[in-house]
């Protein structure tokens, strides 16, 4: 069992729609970390959270570290969201454990 | 907008060659990553240092892999033979981990696409 889990692994939604990626880990954990990669490649940081929520624009965070659980939400989703979204934990020993992701189009 | 950099962006090197992949931390952070990416695995981690001092490398084949900090403003991944199998993305990220219970924040590179072939 991975000790980070993603769900859903595929989502595919209409423009305009609300989007909800958990990630659900096993392990001891000072913060964790939502990623988005694009297909060219690159990485981005979205947040890094270690309690409670964050919001940036039209993305939401929270974690919930009593049941180890955290949810990425996008409102009103975007083909320019279209993306892997990835979620990391940042462990006791200071490791990042990467979920698997989430593959996410946003159809027009 | 401080970035991580890395270098070369692209490496195509046939089988038996040595590679060497750079990154750039971030001036003033203290912790940096390295990851490989491929389809199969997704993203790994191979190695990371703090203070440019290795704390753990388990995810590395030694055999063949190297990383080294020489200063605080250069890492490096080295493969010595190359093999086809080590084709992915190698990612490096640098951060600042703070004392225990601090904030702290990862940022990327773009990663280094290597072909061996």
């Amino acid at each position: 069992k991975n000790e980070v889990e993603q769900s859903p692994q595929n989502l595919t939604a209409q423009e305009g729609e609300f989007i909800t990626i958990n990630c659900s880990y096993s392990v001891g954990i000072s913060a964790l970390h939502w990623l988005q990669q694009h297909p060219g490649g690159g990485i981005v940081s979205l947040f890094m959270l270690s309690s409670g929520k964050k919001k940036h624009g039209r993305l939401i965070a929270t974690i919930n570290i009593q049941e180890k659980h955290s949810s990425l939400h996008i409102t009103a989703s975007h083909p320019r969201d279209s993306a892997v979204y990835i979620c990391a934990v940042l462990n006791r020993d200071d490791k990042i454990i990467f979920g698997k992701g989430t593959r996410l189009h946003i159809l027009p | 907008d401080a970035r991580v950099t890395q270098t070369p962006r692209h490496k195509v090197t046939e089988m038996g060659q040595e590679v060497t992949m750079r990154c750039q931390p971030i001036l003033g952070h203290n912790t940096v990553f390295w990851y490989r990416q491929t389809m199969m695995q997704g993203l790994e981690l191979l190695a990371y240092f703090r203070n440019r001092a290795p704390l753990d490398d388990s995810g590395m084949p030694k055999d063949r892999f190297s990383a080294e900090m020489p200063d605080a403003t250069l890492a490096t991944l080295k493969i010595q033979p190359s093999e086809p199998r080590d084709s992915a993305v190698y990612f490096c990220a640098s951060g600042l981990a703070l004392a225990r219970g601090g904030a702290r924040g990862y940022t990327f590179g773009s990663g280094t696409r290597l072909t061996v072939v």
